[in-house]
C-alpha cells in the first residue's frame, strides 16, 4: 500500500523568507501523481501545485515550487516570499496511475508566518 | 470554484442515531469520494463512487455507507453514529479517476459531532 510522510507536524517562517515542506512517500508504482493542497482556517481544501512522476521538470506556481527526487521518493514544496496570507496546514498527497483516483494524504504540516 | 456544496455544514447528534450527509455538485463529474479528517491523520477515504449507482470502499468505510442515484448527489450515512465518528467529512469530486491534471476538487466540509 502506498504511504505519505510528512515529518514536520509544524514550522514556522518570517514574512518574505522562504520556508521548504519534507514528504516523502513510498509506492511500487511506476506512474503517479503528487499534490500539495493547503487548508487555511477555513477549511476550505486548495490546490497549491501537482507533479506528474513521468515528468523531471520539477513545477512550480508563482512563488510555489517543488523539489521532485524520484530516486529517494521525495516531494518537498518551497514557498518563496512567504506572505501571511500563506500560513496554513499543507498536506502533501499521492494519487496513483489507476483507475480509482482517490488521494492518499499525509498527516499535515502546520505553517506559521510571522510578520 | 468548482460547484460542490454539503449539507449540512455542522450537525451535532447523539450516539446510536442515523445521520446523513449530503454532497451536491453543479459540474457534471463522475468520480465522488468521500473522506474524513481528524486530527494526526491527515484526510482519509471512506468510500467514493465512480458512477450513478456505482460505489466502493475506501480506507475506513466501516460504520458507513454511500449511495448514488443522481450524477450530482452522493450521500453519506452513517447508519448508527458513534463518538469515534466525530470528524470533519469532506466531498470531492473530478471528472475521471485517471489521466493528466485529474485534480480533485473538495466541498466546504462538514463538521460532525457525535455526543
Amino acid at each position: 500500500a502506498q504511504t505519505v510522510t510528512q515529518s514536520q507536524p509544524e514550522m514556522s517562517v518570517q514574512e518574505a523568507e522562504t520556508v521548504t515542506l519534507s514528504c516523502t512517500y513510498d509506492t511500487s508504482e511506476s506512474d503517479y501523481y503528487l499534490f500539495w493542497y493547503k487548508q487555511p482556517p477555513s477549511r476550505q481544501m486548495i490546490l497549491v501545485i501537482r507533479q506528474e512522476a513521468y515528468k523531471q521538470q520539477n513545477a512550480t506556481e508563482n512563488r510555489f515550487s517543488v523539489n521532485f527526487q524520484k530516486a529517494a521518493k521525495s516531494f518537498s514544496l518551497k514557498i518563496s516570499d512567504s506572505q501571511l496570507g500563506d500560513a496554513a496546514m499543507y498536506f502533501c498527497a499521492y494519487r496513483g496511475g489507476g483507475s480509482q483516483g482517490n488521494l492518499i494524504f499525509g498527516k499535515g504540516t502546520k505553517l506559521s508566518v510571522k510578520p | 470554484d468548482a460547484g460542490i456544496t454539503q449539507s449540512p455544514r455542522h450537525k451535532v447528534t447523539e450516539t446510536g442515531t442515523p445521520v446523513t450527509l449530503r454532497c451536491h455538485q453543479t459540474e457534471n463529474h463522475r468520480y465522488m469520494y468521500w473522506y474524513r479528517q481528524d486530527p494526526g491523520h491527515g484526510l482519509r477515504l471512506i468510500h467514493y463512487s465512480y458512477g450513478v449507482k456505482d460505489t466502493d470502499k475506501g480506507e475506513v468505510s466501516d460504520g458507513y455507507s454511500v449511495s448514488r442515484s443522481k450524477t450530482e448527489d452522493f450521500l453519506l450515512t452513517l447508519e448508527s453514529a458513534t463518538s469515534s465518528q466525530t470528524s470533519v467529512y469532506f466531498c470531492a469530486i473530478s471528472p475521471t479517476g485517471w489521466g493528466s491534471y485529474n485534480e480533485q476538487f473538495f466541498g466546504p466540509g462538514t463538521r460532525l459531532t457525535v455526543l
